[in-house]
């Protein structure tokens, strides 16, 4: 198993334009989430999804979109870059108590 | 509202002793888990251990441990035999009701020095 993957790494966005951070999981769980890393803080949940076809908000929501077609795929996507969603950004996934993260997705807005 | 506090920002240890890295929290819900998570240096979040808050003993994993005190609200890791591999960020974080989610403190960094 592949477990949490995110693309891309690492990505250097301009103000204005729109970008999707890719995750998957082949670990077949319900449970998806994104969160965002600002310096020196802990993890913020920007959305979550119970299932294929179910998502809502989290804590930080405002710029950003999601969908779940699949069990699979969970892309978060970012409308109208704007220097405040510069962060690292996590996907993770849950199974029983444990959520899993995936390596983290590197974002810059200049 | 369900907050975690981690008070200490930075730890100093010496290879082979214990440390103790402090998380406190405050939920009104019966029912809760806990978490500790590692951050090394190149990024990653590293599942450590949990407890849940109906859970009779403290939760164990290796080298760390859960020191689970109900009454006073805290959640503390420890470390033992401390290694030099150990030094990270260390997040505390509770589940949340919202999608079972996480609430994350902010973070104590470790040092393990030779």
């Amino acid at each position: 198993n592949a477990g949490v993957t995110q693309t891309p790494k690492f990505r250097i966005l301009k103000i204005g334009q729109s970008m999707t951070l890719q995750c998957a999981q082949d670990m077949n769980h319900n449970y998806m989430y994104w969160y965002r890393q600002d310096p020196g803080m802990g993890l913020k949940l920007i959305y979550y999804s119970v299932g294929a076809g179910i998502t809502d908000k989290g804590e930080v929501p405002n710029g950003y979109n999601v969908s779940r077609s699949t069990t699979e795929d969970f892309p978060l996507r970012l409308e109208l870059a704007a220097p405040s969603q510069t962060s690292v950004y996590f996907c993770a996934s849950k199974k029983r108590e444990t959520q899993y993260f995936g390596p983290g997705t590197r974002l810059l807005v200049l | 509202a369900q907050k975690i506090t981690q008070t200490q920002p930075g730890m100093f240890v010496q290879e082979k002793e214990a440390v103790t890295l402090d998380c406190t929290y405050d939920t009104s819900d019966p029912s809760y888990g806990l978490f500790w998570y590692k951050q090394p240096s190149s990024g990653e979040m590293i599942f450590l251990i949990y407890q849940g808050s109906y859970d009779q003993q403290n939760a164990t994993e290796g080298r760390y441990s859960l020191n689970f005190q109900k009454a006073r609200k805290s959640a503390n890791l420890v470390i033992s035999a401390s290694q030099l591999g150990d030094s990270a960020m260390y997040f505390c974080a509770m589940r949340v009701r919202s999608g079972y989610a996480l609430n994350f403190g902010k973070g104590t960094s470790l040092l393990v020095t030779p």
